[in-house]
């Protein structure tokens, strides 16, 4: 699976937009991103998942680039409890082991 | 709809002692993983189960750690004599039969060894 790379930390203000990038320069073209999060003590929780097309539910939007190196995932408004560590993990779709990196923690600011 | 379950949430052993951590996967899901994550890291793939079959554990350590997903009941993940590194959170994810379905994780069971 191809390794991502994301920002460490970032931090957005309470009601704002929260975009968070994602590099995947290696990516094949049979695999898809994936973006989970997890908040502090939970369990990972699933987001959103797109191959080349951008993807909106409601929970937040992604976009990819059209070379599909890079996405980013964006939060329209964020809130407190969107705080949590977020994971971008490229994998065959059904893949049968998600590879998690560090991921970035975000911290919403009221 | 119930989500996946996972029991104990927490659990104190001590060395040398054994520790089994359960898991029942979503209603109408019938493919199972179990991922570790360590104080501080990142989680890792252990092992996939579906009914009464390993089907993937090249994430699983070589000794003292077995899984399995019998046909009724809930996978279970074993670990005998637990050492001080043992100590983590395990999470357990499913997904439905068809192929190319998202991974839906549990809450985890974080696992203490004193």
């Amino acid at each position: 699976d191809a390794k991502t790379t994301q920002p460490p930390s970032m931090d957005c203000a309470e009601g704002r937009a929260a975009n968070l990038p994602c590099n995947h320069s290696t990516i094949s073209g049979n695999e898809y991103v994936y973006w989970y999060r997890q908040i502090h003590s939970q369990g990972p929780q699933y987001i959103i998942h797109g191959l080349k097309n951008n993807e909106t539910n409601e929970m937040a939007s992604l976009i990819i680039t059209e070379d599909r190196k890079s996405s980013t995932l964006i939060l329209p408004h964020a809130t407190l409890r969107d705080t949590a560590v977020y994971y971008c993990i490229v994998a065959r779709q059904g893949a049968q082991k998600l590879v998690f990196g560090q991921g970035t923690r975000l911290t919403i600011n009221p | 709809n119930a989500g996946v379950m996972q029991n104990p949430r927490h659990l104190v052993r001590r060395r040398g002692q054994e520790a089994r951590l359960r898991c029942s996967p979503m209603k109408g899901h019938s493919h199972v993983y179990w991922y570790r994550q360590l104080p501080e890291e990142g989680l890792k793939f252990m092992v996939y189960l579906q009914k009464e079959n390993i089907i993937d554990e090249s994430g699983m350590p070589k000794e003292r750690f077995s899984a399995e997903f019998p046909k009724e009941g809930p996978s279970i993940l074993r670990i005998q004599q637990v050492v001080r590194g043992d100590s983590a959170a395990y999470f357990c994810a499913s997904s439905p039969e068809r192929r190319g379905e998202t991974q839906y994780f549990g809450p985890g069971t974080r696992l203490l060894v004193l």
